[in-house]
């Protein structure tokens, strides 16, 4: 089984900047398997990403998924406050650890 | 617009099986499954499993493999958690959440491995 990373662990911004997350899988995988959710604490996960780069229902176009092969990445153009959360990435069905935006 | 709500906590003690339920409303059930998702204070989100409600195939994650089912019930459009021989280590929020299939039907297609929506969470504590 694939193993995925995040990078960076934590990243301090301020709102109005741009924030890239990184997700790396340690075997190639199709970007079709390839989510990402925010969650804030005390609520369920949220989808913002699926295969890959397309975004869910009801998502703002300030997040956007990108990538290929074992690399891929969330960008959130211009952070607002209801931004800072944790976003987890996830390939077939395995999580990664998170990376945690905060405000700087 | 598909809404899913999910039983209330539970407190078990070691050795004991719990039991969660998941309603889902406003959609079809040839083309949605669920999957359950299980997250430990801190962690995070663990995949369990997931259930074609179409059809009711079943796919498991292997660390469960053996101590967990998922069933539904179509007449009631639930679907069923069961995880047995619990210890310490199954203290968690549990979360149910629905997914689309390839092809557009669950009939015949397979569920996709993203979550969308979440149920509100069940948690569950394990203590003697």
């Amino acid at each position: 089984e694939s193993a995925l990373t995040q990078s960076p662990g934590t990243l301090s911004l301020s709102p109005g900047e741009r924030a890239t997350l990184s997700c790396t899988t340690s075997q190639p995988v199709s970007s079709n398997f390839l989510a990402w959710y925010q969650q804030k604490p005390g609520q369920s996960p949220r989808l913002l990403i699926y295969a890959g780069y397309s975004r869910a229902i009801g998502v703002p176009d300030r997040f956007s998924g990108s990538g290929s092969g074992t690399d891929f990445t969330l960008t959130i153009s211009r952070l607002e406050p209801e931004d800072f959360a944790m976003y987890y990435c996830q390939q077939h069905e395995t999580f990664g650890p998170g990376t945690q935006v905060d405000i700087k | 617009q598909v809404q899913i709500v999910q039983s209330g906590p539970e407190v078990k003690k070691p050795g004991a099986s719990v039991r969660i339920s998941c309603l889902a409303s406003g959609y079809n059930s040839i083309t949605y499954a669920i999957h359950w998702v299980r997250q430990a204070p801190g962690q995070r989100p663990e995949w369990m499993g997931w259930i074609n409600t179409a059809n009711g195939n079943t796919k498991y994650s292997q660390k469960f493999q053996g101590r967990v089912a998922i069933t539904r019930d179509t007449s009631t459009r639930t679907v069923y958690l069961e995880l047995m021989s619990l210890t310490s280590e199954d203290t968690a929020v549990y979360y149910c959440g629905g997914t689309r299939c390839s092809g557009g039907t669950c009939s015949s297609g397979v569920p996709y491995t993203w979550v969308d929506p979440w149920g509100q969470g069940s948690r569950v504590t394990v203590s003697s």
